[in-house]
């Protein structure tokens, strides 16, 4: 079976402060790597994934993501953050593509 | 495309009733998911369905959860009898295999049992 820790429940930044949503999965085989995004009243909108190749994913909005494999990662990462961003975020992990697992989620609020 | 819609949006009942929730996923996808959001739990997979069989129900609760994809453009989720502890914001979302491994989701029903 696979897992998804989100080690931050909330994290606070300033606007146009870098910032980094980390992200660790444990699997014995290899998966595909998601993250999403759930604006209050929303559903989840995808904003990157990792299926196979480079290791450095580039998504929606500015966000780019890092597999590691070596420390089971995907760190979520944004060099200037807006007010817009404040989100919930949710790193999901999957096997085949299709039965996600996901995390429990991090609260992104940006704050002027 | 109108994306994944779901009904109703919000959803108010007894508990005891009967509750069934409705989604319509985008056309041409051929998976189709439903996911439970709480704040204890998080975001659960409930149950999913390939060209309308379902693959893997080994989320849903208990027996009283049902799903059926009677055809393509049509699933719903049912619970009967409803609980308290059933209250949550439910997901439905679909997905177009053959290479993209992407699940839309859609707004979610909230779902409220006094």
């Amino acid at each position: 079976a696979q897992s998804v820790t989100q080690l931050d429940s909330q994290v606070p930044v300033f606007e146009e402060a870098p910032v980094e949503l980390r992200c660790n999965y444990s699997s014995s085989v290899s998966v595909y790597l998601f993250w999403y995004v759930q604006y209050p009243n929303q559903g989840l909108q995808l904003l990157l994934k990792y299926l196979s190749g480079s290791t450095l994913v580039k998504g929606i909005n500015g966000f780019e993501a890092e597999f590691n494999k070596s420390q089971t990662s995907f760190h979520l990462r944004k060099p200037s953050v807006h007010i817009s961003d404040t989100a919930e975020y949710f790193c999901a992990v999957s096997p085949s593509g299709y039965a996600l697992n996901f995390g429990k989620g991090t609260s992104l609020l940006v704050t002027p | 495309d109108a994306g994944v819609i779901q009904s109703p949006r919000h959803e108010v009942t007894e508990m005891g009733q009967e509750v069934t929730l409705r989604c319509k996923p985008i056309s041409g996808h051929d998976y189709l998911f439903w996911y439970r959001q709480t704040m204890m739990r998080g975001l659960e997979l409930l149950i999913y369905f390939n060209n309308n069989v379902p693959i893997d129900d080994s989320g849903m609760p208990e027996d009283r959860f049902s799903a059926k994809m009677p055809n393509a453009s049509f699933s719903t989720l049912k619970i009967q009898p409803s609980e308290p502890r059933d209250s949550a914001v439910y997901f439905c979302a679909s997905l177009t295999s053959g290479g993209e491994e992407t699940q839309y989701f859609g707004p979610g029903t909230r779902l409220l049992v006094l």
